[in-house]
């Protein structure tokens, strides 16, 4: 069994200020990590992920998340807030290997909101 | 086409209504995964398919909710006797199949249960 947690359901930053988004996964078996976002209106869109290469993971808009085994955590960062980050932003969890890559367990979910 | 295409984008049925929402994937993707989405909460696991093959239903709720995916490509989610608990966002997704392939979303459709 899988389960992600996200702590906090609204972060607040201030537009330049570092982005910190948490989660913490719970797995039986060695998992891939998924951060996505989602914009009013729109799809879910992958921001970035993790499937047992680098533990450091880059991805799109400038942010990038540590896979750190000893601590079940996938924490998102961004160095630099920008006002066109305010979205939703949801962690996500799947077995590694096999077919079912696709059959993720998601988060509740964080409101990123960013102040001029 | 260029991403995975749901509609209705919004659907409102009485209920008791029987309603079919529909997706269609990304050309040439294998699997194709469905999700419900609750307001305030992060999408929640249905059924997949690999072709037209349904590998995992575990997540549908109840024998109300069925999906099938005929030819391997178009995917139809239907509901039946539908209840106002029902009311959801219902996000498709389709991957090209191989173990490390992205799932793509389309936008979803919004259901509404009166």
């Amino acid at each position: 069994a899988q389960s992600v947690t996200q702590l906090g359901s609204h972060v607040s930053v201030s537009e330049g200020a570092l982005v910190l988004l948490r989660c913490n996964y719970s797995s039986s078996v060695p998992p891939y990590l998924f951060w996505y976002v989602q914009y009013p209106n729109q799809g879910l869109q992958l921001l970035l992920k993790y499937t047992s290469a680098a533990t450091l993971v880059k991805g799109i808009n400038g942010f990038e998340a540590e896979f750190k085994k000893s601590e079940t955590s996938f924490h998102l960062t961004k160095p630099s807030a920008h006002m066109s980050d305010a979205a939703e932003y949801f962690c996500a969890v799947s077995p590694a290997g096999g077919t079912s890559y696709g059959k993720l367990t998601f988060g509740q979910g964080t409101i990123l909101t960013v102040h001029p | 086409g260029a991403g995975v295409s749901q509609s209705p984008r919004y659907k409102v049925t009485k209920r008791g209504q029987d309603v079919a929402l529909r997706c269609d994937p990304i050309s040439g993707h294998v699997s194709l995964y469905w999700y419900r989405q609750a307001l305030g909460q992060g999408p929640e696991f249905l059924t997949y398919f690999n072709y037209e093959a349904q590998q995992d239903k575990s997540g549908l709720p109840n024998d109300r909710f069925s999906a099938e995916r005929p030819e391997g490509s178009i995917s139809t989610l239907t509901i039946q006797r539908t209840e106002q608990r029902d009311s959801a966002m219902y996000r498709c997704a389709s991957a090209a199949g191989t173990v490390t392939s992205e799932a793509f979303f389309g936008q979803g459709t919004r259901l509404t249960v009166v």
